[in-house]
């Protein structure tokens, strides 16, 4: 059974850098093409998707906010960590992290999510 | 502005069917599966359709999916109140270096 569970800050002040962890079970980031990936969804608002990290420590970022992201992972732990640099009020979301399936290339499983505001 | 477009809203009765559309482009939907996703109030959002048609199991056969060039549809039938939610197209971009594109999503509503 895969399950997966984001934790990090509620509350973040604008300017700060928000670390986000994902904690996973039911499956290894060292199986071949596996991934785990991070997207949000501002409040009343549609998903983006964040970034990936795959298996193999491949990496990808959406265009809009590659600057500002980075996306590790520790196969010992089972977690993926995403960084957001430069926090801004337009940041208030709640983020989600999800499995990517190896074989059919989609996200099958995701965490139940986790609300991050940014306020001063 | 999201990079798939989907309509804002669908409705329709009990009983009835209902598609949704998604219109994208060749760097998306024209060369790349696509999956739908099912997002109920309040809830993480939950894999409906992957690879353009197929049905994870547990997902029952009224929810489908088909893709013509770079659109694609998801069609409900038998709809019942429990499937008033948000949903989500979804793909790759290989535009630039590939990355995940979602719909603006689409609300629908059982009247």
């Amino acid at each position: 059974q895969i399950t997966l569970k984001e934790s990090g800050p509620t509350l973040v002040k604008p300017t700060q850098t928000l670390t986000l962890t994902c904690t996973f079970s039911g499956f290894s980031l060292s199986t071949s093409g596996v991934g785990v990936g991070w997207i949000r969804q501002p409040p009343g608002k549609a998903l983006e998707w964040l970034a990936l990290i795959y298996w193999n420590d491949d990496k990808r970022y959406s265009p809009s906010l590659k600057s500002r992201l980075t996306i590790t992972k520790d196969t010992s732990k089972n977690q993926v960590v995403l960084t957001m640099t430069n926090m801004d009020p337009v940041d208030t979301a709640t983020y989600y992290c999800a499995h990517r399936h190896g074989g059919s290339s989609t996200f099958d499983y995701w965490g139940q999510g986790t609300l991050v505001t940014v306020s001063s | 502005q999201s990079v798939l477009t989907q309509p804002p809203s669908v409705s329709a009765a009990p009983g009835q069917k209902v598609t949704i559309s998604c219109s994208g482009s060749s760097s998306n939907i024209g060369n790349n599966y696509v999956s739908w996703y099912q997002q109920l109030p309040g809830t993480a959002p939950k894999l409906l359709i992957y690879e353009n048609n197929k049905r994870p199991s547990g997902i029952p056969d009224r929810f489908s999916g088909s893709k013509s060039g770079t659109s694609a549809t998801l069609g409900i039938t038998g709809l019942q109140t429990g499937d008033e939610a948000d949903y989500y197209c979804g793909t790759w971009d290989s535009s630039l270096s590939a990355y995940w594109v979602f719909g603006g999503g689409t609300k629908l509503t059982v009247l």
